[in-house]
């Protein structure tokens, strides 16, 4: 079965960063672009960042551009997001998602992980 | 960025309904239109993309049409499993990639 699970998230005080994987399994990551969405709490999708095949371009959005690092470790099939200098804004369920390749349709979704910035 | 619209915000619904979802893009993004259905507590799941193309899986219920910048997702014969929170998504441009803000349907 094609999965993404996603791990890291938890409480981050504010100014601190994070560090969320996403892990796949019945599939490949490296055969895919992949991407990173988030959901702050009772509010619409934000897409955060996405990353090409080989690491080689890497796309942010503008409220984390200079803040967040998308990576990709395909030896252990992981994606990857760090993120620094973190605000209560970006208290919110990160997803990971695959790109079906050629539209920016997002075919498989990890179930989420909570970030919740606070003192 | 390219803006996306979505109307209504939230729609009332019975079983059996026909229900419309419509999505305006700030400018043209000609077929580059994705449709995602969540449900509480769930990731998004990919309905429509490409504007008119089911994903797999989905059922014939559903579907899609539009291109430009209007765009539609139509639910018939709504079933209690289709009340959920559904979203467009350009993916025309990026970035940013952008979302409709969601249309409730309950």
């Amino acid at each position: 079965e094609v999965q993404l699970v996603e791990s890291g998230g938890g409480l981050v005080q504010p100014g601190g960063s994070l560090r969320l994987s996403c892990t796949a399994s019945g599939f490949t990551l490296s055969s895919d672009w992949m991407h990173w969405v988030r959901q702050a709490p009772g509010k619409g999708l934000e897409w955060v960042a996405r990353i090409n095949l080989d690491g080689s371009s890497r796309l942010y959005a503008v409220s984390v551009k200079g803040r967040a690092t998308i990576s990709r470790d395909n030896a252990s099939n992981t994606l990857l997001l760090l993120m620094n200098s973190l605000t209560p804004e970006d208290t919110a369920v990160y997803f990971c998602a695959r790109d079906r390749g050629l539209d920016e349709a997002f075919d498989v979704w990890g179930p989420g992980t909570l970030v919740t910035v606070s003192s | 960025d390219i803006q996306m619209t979505q109307s209504p915000s939230s729609l009332s619904a019975s079983v059996g309904d026909r229900v419309t979802i419509t999505c305006r893009a700030s400018e043209t993004i000609l077929n580059f239109l994705n449709w995602y259905q969540q449900r509480p507590g769930k990731a998004p799941k990919l309905l429509i993309y490409g504007a008119n193309t089911l994903q797999s899986g989905v059922p014939s219920r559903f579907s899609g049409s539009g291109s430009g910048t209007h765009f539609t997702l139509t639910i018939s014969d709504l079933q209690v499993e289709d009340f959920a929170t559904y979203f467009c998504q350009q993916g025309y441009s990026s970035p940013p990639i952008t979302f409709g803000q969601g249309t409730r349907l309950e």
